[in-house]
C-alpha cells in the first residue's frame, strides 16, 4: 500500500536561513509527488508537483524539490525562509494520474523566529 | 476566474444529526474529491466523483455518501453524526489535465 511518512513535526528555523523538509514515500511504481501548505484555518495550496522528467521542480513562493528514487524521498527546500513562510507542509502521492485520489503524510509544522 | 469554493465555512451539529456540505469545482475541473481532516492529521480521502458517479472511495462507512450534479459540483452527505466525525472537510476538484486544488474546507464540529 501507498504511504507517506514525514518525520520532522515540528521545525523552527531563523528568517533567512535555509529550509528543507523531509518526505518518503512507499510506491511500487513511479508515483506522482506533491507538497501542499496549509496556513491555520485553511485549505491547501499547491507548492509544486512531480510527475516525470526532470528531478528537481521549481514551485511557488521561490520553493523547489528533489526527486530521488533511489532513496524513495522528495525533499522540500527554500534557500532563505520568510516569515510568512510558517504554516503547515503536507507531502502527498498518487498513482496513475493527477486526478487520482492523495495520500498525505501527516505534516510538518514550520515556524519561522525573526 | 473562482477557485474551488465550499460552502458553508463553519457548521455545529449534534451527535445523530445529518449534514449536507457543499463544493462547487474549479472553473474546467470535472471531477471533485472530498477529504476529511481530523485535527493534527493529514487528509484523508473519502471519496472522488466523475461524470456522477462515485469513481473512487476511501475507508469511510456508508454514513458518508455524496452527489456529483451536472454542472459539476458536488454534495457530501453524512448521516448518523459521531462526535468522531468533527474534523475539517476538504472539497478538491481537477480534471485530466490538471491536479487537484483544494477549497477553504467547511470546519464541522459535532456535540
Amino acid at each position: 500500500a501507498q504511504s507517506v511518512t514525514q518525520p520532522d513535526i515540528h521545525i523552527t528555523v531563523s528568517e533567512g536561513a535555509s529550509l528543507e523538509l523531509r518526505c518518503n514515500y512507499s510506491y511500487g511504481a513511479t508515483p506522482y509527488l506533491f507538497w501542499y501548505v496549509q496556513s491555520p484555518g485553511q485549505g491547501l495550496q499547491l507548492l509544486l508537483k512531480y510527475f516525470s522528467g526532470d528531478t528537481l521542480v521549481q514551485g511557488i513562493k521561490g520553493f523547489e524539490a528533489e526527486f530521488k528514487r533511489s532513496q524513495s524521498s522528495f525533499n522540500l527546500r527554500k534557500p532563505s525562509v520568510h516569515w510568512s513562510d510558517a504554516a503547515e507542509y503536507f507531502c502527498a502521492v498518487t498513482n496513475g494520474g493527477a486526478t487520482n485520489k492523495l495520500i498525505f503524510g501527516t505534516g510538518t509544522l514550520l515556524a519561522v523566529q525573526p | 476566474d473562482a477557485g474551488v469554493t465550499q460552502s458553508p465555512t463553519h457548521l455545529i451539529k449534534t451527535r445523530g444529526q445529518q449534514v449536507t456540505l457543499r463544493c462547487s469545482p474549479k472553473s474546467g475541473h470535472d471531477t471533485v474529491s472530498w477529504y476529511q481532516q481530523a485535527l493534527g492529521q493529514g487528509p484523508q480521502f473519502i471519496f472522488q466523483y466523475y461524470e456522477e458517479e462515485e469513481r473512487q472511495r476511501g475507508n469511510f462507512p456508508d454514513r458518508f455518501s455524496g452527489h456529483q450534479f451536472p454542472n459539476y459540483s458536488s454534495e457530501l452527505n453524512v448521516n448518523a453524526l459521531l462526535l468522531g466525525d468533527s474534523a475539517l472537510y476538504l472539497c478538491a476538484s481537477s480534471s485530466v489535465v490538471d491536479t487537484q486544488y483544494f477549497g477553504p474546507g467547511t470546519r464541522l464540529t459535532v456535540l
